[in-house]
């Protein structure tokens, strides 16, 4: 299957810092990539479909100025976690689809990076 | 009603046994079925896929889909401790965009 990266897989920061997330697909091209959210013993939470070379989809209640999806690349994407505040906490998963191959929609993950904010 | 809907368990079962996780879905219109298991602190990760009603088999797992009845099961025979995780099941409607609906996954516990 299709191998997607994200880095870094955790991270710590000060609240009211900001973080940047990347996610890569290592083997294949991703118009679009997906970012999902998943607290402890949650189901995944969709929060916005990344496409490349244009602006980024956000699901409802996500808020857009505070997650910021950058999809500069057929490869890359980014999620930065402005200001961020101790309820942001969470394991921020992308995933992207090979389009190539995919043909039945599957989608293959990143392993996850673990954000904590202090 | 939730678009996806799975028990979220856990299910125990001892080593050896057929685990039994089963999913439902309120989109009659729904086209691909996807199981994914996710370990704790880990990302999910697709491990079967089935489009067509009936089963589709890859070493121990067994997909089965009812289309008519709007279920998709997953059987794992032999289960191992190693199987103990969260499966999610997961479902792509026809049209729209290309997401599937994720449930809230099951938990399985396979005990020695």
């Amino acid at each position: 299957g299709a191998v997607v990266s994200q880095h870094p897989s955790w991270v710590i920061c000060k609240s009211g810092t900001s973080v940047k997330i990347e996610c890569r697909s290592l083997d294949f091209q991703a118009t679009t990539m997906f970012w999902y959210r998943q607290f402890p013993k949650q189901s995944l939470m969709l929060m916005a479909t990344s496409n490349e070379g244009s602006k980024a989809t956000y699901e409802q209640g996500v808020e857009k100025d505070k997650f910021l999806i950058n999809h500069a690349s057929l490869t890359l994407s980014t999620l930065t976690v402005t200001s961020a505040h101790p309820e942001d906490s969470s394991f921020y998963i992308c995933s992207a689809r090979d389009p190539v191959t995919s043909v039945s929609y599957e989608q293959y993950f990143g392993p996850g990076t673990r954000l904590t904010v202090t | 009603q939730k678009e996806v809907e799975q028990n979220s368990g856990p299910l125990s079962v001892p080593e050896g046994a057929i685990a039994s996780l089963n999913c439902t879905y309120s989109d009659r219109g729904s086209q691909s079925f996807f199981w994914y298991r996710q370990y704790s602190g880990k990302s999910p990760e697709l491990i079967m896929s089935i489009y067509s009603n009936g089963d589709k088999e890859d070493g121990r797992f067994t997909a089965q889909l009812n289309k008519a009845s709007q279920y998709v099961s997953l059987l794992i025979r032999d289960s191992q401790p190693s199987d103990s995780a969260t499966y999610l099941c997961a479902v792509k409607r026809i049209g729209g965009s290309y997401i599937p609906t994720f449930g809230r996954g099951t938990s399985l516990i396979v005990h020695p």
